[in-house]
């Protein structure tokens, strides 16, 4: 059975700290792996991580993937309070490529 | 939004009673999801299609069916709906084969 695990489950921070999220994943048929920020309502896309040691970037947030010992981090540096929001790892397989989520990591920026 | 609609956006029903949630797509994708969303569990997969009529079944597909007579309609029914199936539902398409999913805005049902 295919598993996605996120940590920490919750994480409260002031603004301009950086963090760090976490996702290990033990999957068959990996294809890749997908971060998505979900606030109020739908979750909504990230990043897209097929290929070990490449960082992707976007402003101030990055990720990176490491298919060797199958984890993920995301990044987010000088946070903003708009950044609070549940961060999801999916891992992407099978022939239908369908996506397994993680529980998530609550983050929430103090002004 | 990626063209994707569900309705109902909320729904509160009885237990035993059949109910349908539609996904409704508008760009003609061939990969469409239904996922549900529980505290401590993330999303997780209950049905897919990769086709009309082409369907198959999730992780969590007991209680639920699916059907896809249309390329824009991906329909999800509990035949008898029950208290744990309360949830939040979540639509998804693929808007290409290597391509990420996009999400509807969801469904809140609640089986009372």
């Amino acid at each position: 059975e295919d598993k996605v695990v996120q940590s920490p489950l919750s994480l409260v921070v002031h603004e301009g700290d950086t963090v760090t999220l976490n996702c290990s994943y033990e999957v068959t048929n990996f294809r890749s792996l997908l971060w998505y920020k979900q606030e109020k309502k739908a979750p909504t896309f990230l990043f897209m991580l097929t290929s070990s040691g490449i960082e992707k970037k976007s402003g101030r947030l990055s990720s990176i993937l490491d298919k060797k010992e199958l984890f993920s981090i995301l990044n987010i540096t000088a946070t903003q309070t708009g950044d609070s929001a549940v961060y999801l790892c999916a891992v992407e397989s099978g022939s239908a490529r369908q996506l397994t989520f993680g529980s998530g990591t609550q983050l929430t920026v103090l002004p | 939004d990626a063209g994707i609609t569900q309705s109902p956006r909320h729904k509160v029903t009885e237990t035993g009673t059949p109910v349908t949630l539609r996904c409704h797509q508008t760009e003609n994708h061939r990969y469409m999801y239904w996922y549900r969303q529980d505290p401590g569990h993330g999303l997780r997969l209950i049905h897919y299609s990769y086709g009309v009529k082409d369907t198959d079944k999730g992780e969590v597909s007991d209680g639920y069916s699916v059907s896809r007579s249309k390329t824009e309609d991906f329909l999800l029914t509990l035949e008898s709906a029950t208290s744990s199936q309360t949830s939040v539902y979540f639509c998804a398409i693929r808007q290409g084969d290597y391509e990420k999913l996009f999400f509807g805005s969801g469904t809140q049902l609640s089986v009372l």
